[in-house]
């Protein structure tokens, strides 16, 4: 079946500008994740919704940052008034509610976010 | 607050010789501990994890973890490396205390070389 995709796979942004990221995560996912990967770096997380709410908003680093998932499928991750330190891969993962894969997360291709 | 480090930043193996790939984490409660693999150009991959019971998790591509509580850490191994193993690997720890939330906290990688 489709895995998780992201659009888009790149984004040049100016500084100061808005921005949204898109995840679509795997049919039938409950959990979503957000994820910052910077160059060297392992993924950092950002936020974790379990349906369409935020069940854990903790990594998100400031409120320039914000995500939503309206009807507990598609999310979008939005970042206003961009900075240069911004840029990043930033990746989407979703994981089944119950049985033998709970907990397994599975990544998209992310989404590099360049901001100028 | 949770935590995990991959001492190693590169591992260099001959192929047909077992790989080591370490990693140690710290958590207020009970750990739940995974490892990813990222190949280039492609998304991170599910590999293995440990919840509860076995020390030893087997995972895909004939890798296998051991979970040690008294030191806490949970090194992925092979018992013989193939040049296709040749990737950046992530361990990561999520948190079961009820403070945990549902943070997942990835380490900072390790490349793995497999030279034939």
């Amino acid at each position: 079946g489709a895995g998780v995709s992201q659009t888009p796979s790149n984004k040049v942004t100016e500084k100061g500008k808005y921005v949204e990221l898109r995840c679509d995560p795997i049919s039938g996912h409950t959990a979503l994740y957000w994820y910052r990967q910077s160059l060297g770096q392992g993924p950092e997380f950002l936020i974790y919704f379990q349906g369409t709410g935020a069940a854990d908003d903790s990594g998100l680093p400031n409120d320039r940052f914000f995500a939503v998932r309206p009807e507990g499928s598609v999310s979008t991750l939005k970042i206003q008034r961009t900075e240069r330190g911004d840029s990043a891969v930033y990746l989407c993962a979703s994981s089944p509610r119950g049985g033998k894969n709970l907990h397994e997360q599975y990544f998209g291709p992310g989404t590099r976010l360049t901001v100028t | 607050a949770q935590s995990v480090a991959q001492p190693e930043d590169q591992v260099n193996v001959a192929e047909g010789n077992p790989l080591t790939v370490k990693c140690t984490y710290s958590v207020s409660g009970n750990p739940y501990l995974f490892w990813y693999v990222q190949y280039p150009n492609r998304g991170l991959q599910f590999l293995l994890k440990y919840i509860t019971g076995d020390n030893l998790v087997k995972g895909s591509y004939g890798f296998e973890a051991e979970f040690n509580k008294s030191q806490t850490s949970f090194h992925l191994k092979k018992p013989s490396a193939l040049v296709s193993d040749s990737a950046l690997y992530f361990c990561a720890v999520r948190d079961m205390a009820p403070t945990g939330g549902f943070k997942t906290i990835f380490g900072a990688g390790t490349r793995l070389f497999v030279k034939a």
